[in-house]
């Protein structure tokens, strides 16, 4: 098993544009999670879902969407990208323990 | 509502020195709590879990006790390595619904 495989691992986006980080996991798991990490600190909520067709917001969900149109792809959308956006963002999926990513790096410049 | 709470970082210790990292939670209902690794540029990695109170979880010479009367998961052990310097997260899971909840995590860095 793969178990959650996130693309790209790297990126640079320029301030305004949009992109799609990916997010894909063949565990079968019902919850999925985006997190974004910054430099020294814990890890902030976007969005999760607790099936294909449910999403809900986070704690800071502000400049991003999500969609869950299958069980394994939990894609977040960046729209109008601002240097606030700089992160670490890691995905993760559950069924019982939770499952992490490697982590996109996103740098907004 | 829920939340974790860990002791602030960074914790520096030399090797071979006893670790404890704090955490404490509030939960409404019975949770599962479970022990985070992060190593330098990685993702999280499980490190041990425990599902029900007076439960140990125990992992590469760590372990924690769900302690239900204290409402703590104090991660300890008793000889720490160069290689355990990492990022600890401390975690509240509900079995049922979404909720997965994250102390701001700590910082330990183990000196030779």
């Amino acid at each position: 098993n793969a178990g959650v495989t996130q693309t790209p691992k790297f990126h640079i986006l320029k301030i305004g544009q949009s992109m799609t980080l990916q997010c894909t996991q063949d565990m079968n798991h019902n919850y999925m999670y985006w997190y974004r990490q910054d430099p020294g600190m814990g890890l902030k909520l976007i969005y999760y879902s607790v099936g294909a067709g449910i999403t809900d917001k986070g704690e800071v969900p502000n400049g991003y969407n999500v969609s869950r149109s299958t069980t394994e792809d939990f894609p977040l959308r960046l729209e109008l990208a601002a240097p606030s956006q700089t992160s670490v963002y890691f995905c993760a999926s559950r069924q019982y323990e939770a499952f992490f990513g490697q982590g996109t790096r996103l740098t907004v410049v | 509502g829920d939340s974790v709470t860990q002791m602030e970082g960074p914790v520096t210790l030399s090797e071979e020195a006893f670790l404890t990292i704090n955490c404490t939670y509030t939960a409404t209902g019975y949770p599962s709590l479970f022990w985070y690794v992060q190593y330098p540029g990685e993702g999280l990695q499980l490190l041990l879990k425990a599902t029900k109170a007076d439960d140990k979880g125990s992992n590469k010479g760590f372990e924690a006790t769900y302690r239900k009367e204290t409402t703590s998961f104090h991660l300890e052990k008793g000889s720490v390595q160069v290689s355990d310097s990492a990022v600890y997260f401390c975690a509240l899971i509900y079995n049922q619904g979404g909720k997965l909840i994250f102390g701001q995590g700590t910082e330990l860095s183990v000196k030779p």
